[in-house]
């Protein structure tokens, strides 16, 4: 099956600037995720999406994060103030029918300045 | 101080022998598992998937073997290629959570032809 598209690729921005991430699944999926990936080291779970609704956060995910599913297609994560420490690949994954497998995105590398 | 990104551990193999890539998770109510593969630059890769009431699970070319005794489960590559050249991540999924994915640390296998 297709995986997500995720926009943009490569974003630079200044600390202390808001950004958002973009997903766009390739078709109706209910399942979604985040994960971020700071350079050479593991994959680290953000939050799971399910019915528009957040269904579990982790400790990274904090007030300075949001998601949403604006249009009902596009999924978004939002930072509000980006720090230094944010830089890193953004990964969108989105669940099939059951909520097990979990197919990535390509990612969006984020570079805070 | 600055952080440092881990140290992978890395398995060297010659074109057309067989890998071996082992992962230890870490929780005993883990009920799914997944192997992924990520290329430089790219988001992880579904390779197989195996659920906690099986041991043994074949797909084309790759095989998981998942022993719960000690917590451990391992990839198999038969045949392996210049093109399986990435690092592979383990990742669990804790029963009765929302699907969030725990990653391990990856391990780099390179393939000399």
């Amino acid at each position: 099956e297709p995986e997500v598209t995720q926009t943009p690729s490569h974003q630079v921005t200044q600390m202390g600037q808001e950004v958002i991430l973009r997903c766009v699944p390739i078709s109706n999926h209910l399942y979604f995720y985040w994960y971020r990936q700071i350079l050479g080291q593991k994959v680290e779970f953000l939050v799971s999406f399910y019915n528009n609704e957040i269904s579990e956060k982790s400790e990274i995910f904090d007030d300075q994060f949001s998601v949403e599913r604006p249009d009902g297609s596009n999924f978004t994560l939002k930072i509000r103030s980006t720090k230094l420490e944010d830089s890193a690949m953004y990964f969108c994954a989105r669940g099939t029918s059951g909520p097990n497998e979990q197919f990535f995105g390509p990612g969006t590398r984020l570079t805070v300045l | 101080g600055e952080s440092v990104g881990l140290h992978l551990p890395t398995l060297s193999v010659q074109e057309g022998d067989n890998s071996i890539i082992n992962c230890a998770y870490s929780n005993s109510a883990s009920d799914y598992f997944i192997w992924y593969k990520q290329e430089s630059g790219k988001g992880p890769q579904f390779i197989i998937d195996i659920r906690s009431n099986m041991d043994k699970r074949q797909g084309q070319r790759v095989t998981v073997l998942l022993n719960k005794t000690v917590k451990h489960l391992s990839l198999q590559i038969a045949a392996t290629q210049p093109g399986d050249s990435a690092v592979y991540f383990c990742a669990e999924k804790i029963s009765g959570g929302y699907n969030k994915l725990i990653f391990g640390a990856g391990t780099r296998l390179a393939v000399h032809p």
